[in-house]
């Protein structure tokens, strides 16, 4: 069974930064390109980051481009969203996701919330 | 960017009932391997999303039949033939032709009358 646990959320302030990881099981890490995507409070969904399996070529959205980076660590499962420069609108709900051409598994999400 | 958008944003429905939930792309999601890149997923309060149906018709694992995934290019439905009390929840379509840089519909939430 795929499980993607989300951790590191929390309370940061403006201008701050934080890590927030994401450790898979149940199907072979290496082999999938992993997305984390957030959700605002009471808004919809934003795709944010994702990495590719092995080569660990990356793709960002816009809006948060020469802040937050991804990362991953196939002998340990995880992949990582470094976030830089927080501001209030990057307070969401961020959820790791595996991608098989689309996604379709998620996490359970981590809160991280900015805020002075 | 892809645009996604969804029509209605709100939908309440007698158990029983139908339902239908339009998607529109600004850009053709219709790949050259003939499928069409486009995710269907619903997300129950207090939960993550979860994926319905994928590639515009192919219901995922675990998902009743009686929900049902059309369309092609840039218009696409997703259709309840009887909505249950267990349906309530916000559904997103998402474009996935331009993987991984995934844009979604706004969300329509899906009330039991």
């Amino acid at each position: 069974e795929v499980e993607l646990l989300e951790s590191g959320g929390g309370l940061v302030q403006p201008g701050g930064s934080l890590r927030i990881s994401c450790v898979a099981s149940g199907f072979t890490f290496s082999s999938y390109v992993m997305s984390w995507v957030r959700q605002a409070p009471g808004k919809g969904l934003e795709w944010v980051s994702s990495i590719t399996g092995r080569s660990g070529k990356i793709y960002q959205a816009d809006s948060v481009e020469g802040r937050f980076i991804i990362s991953r660590d196939n002998s340990k499962n995880t992949v990582y969203l470094q976030m830089n420069s927080l501001r209030a609108e990057d307070t969401a709900m961020y959820f790791c996701a595996r991608d098989e051409g689309g996604i379709d598994h998620w996490g359970q999400g981590t809160l991280v919330t900015v805020s002075s | 960017d892809i645009v996604m958008t969804q029509s209605p944003l709100s939908l309440t429905v007698t158990p029983g009932e139908p339902a239908s939930i339009s998607c529109r792309s600004s850009q053709s999601l219709l790949h050259s391997n003939g499928y069409n890149y486009l995710h269907w997923y619903v997300q129950k309060a207090g939960q993550s999303p979860q994926l319905l149906i994928s590639l515009g018709s192919i219901r995922a694992s675990g998902v009743p039949d009686r929900f049902s995934g059309s369309g092609s290019g840039t218009d696409f439905t997703l259709k309840i033939s009887r909505v249950e009390a267990e349906d309530v929840g916000v559904y997103y379509c998402m474009q996935a032709i331009q993987t991984p840089r995934y844009t979604f519909g706004q969300g329509t939430k899906l009330e039991i009358k």
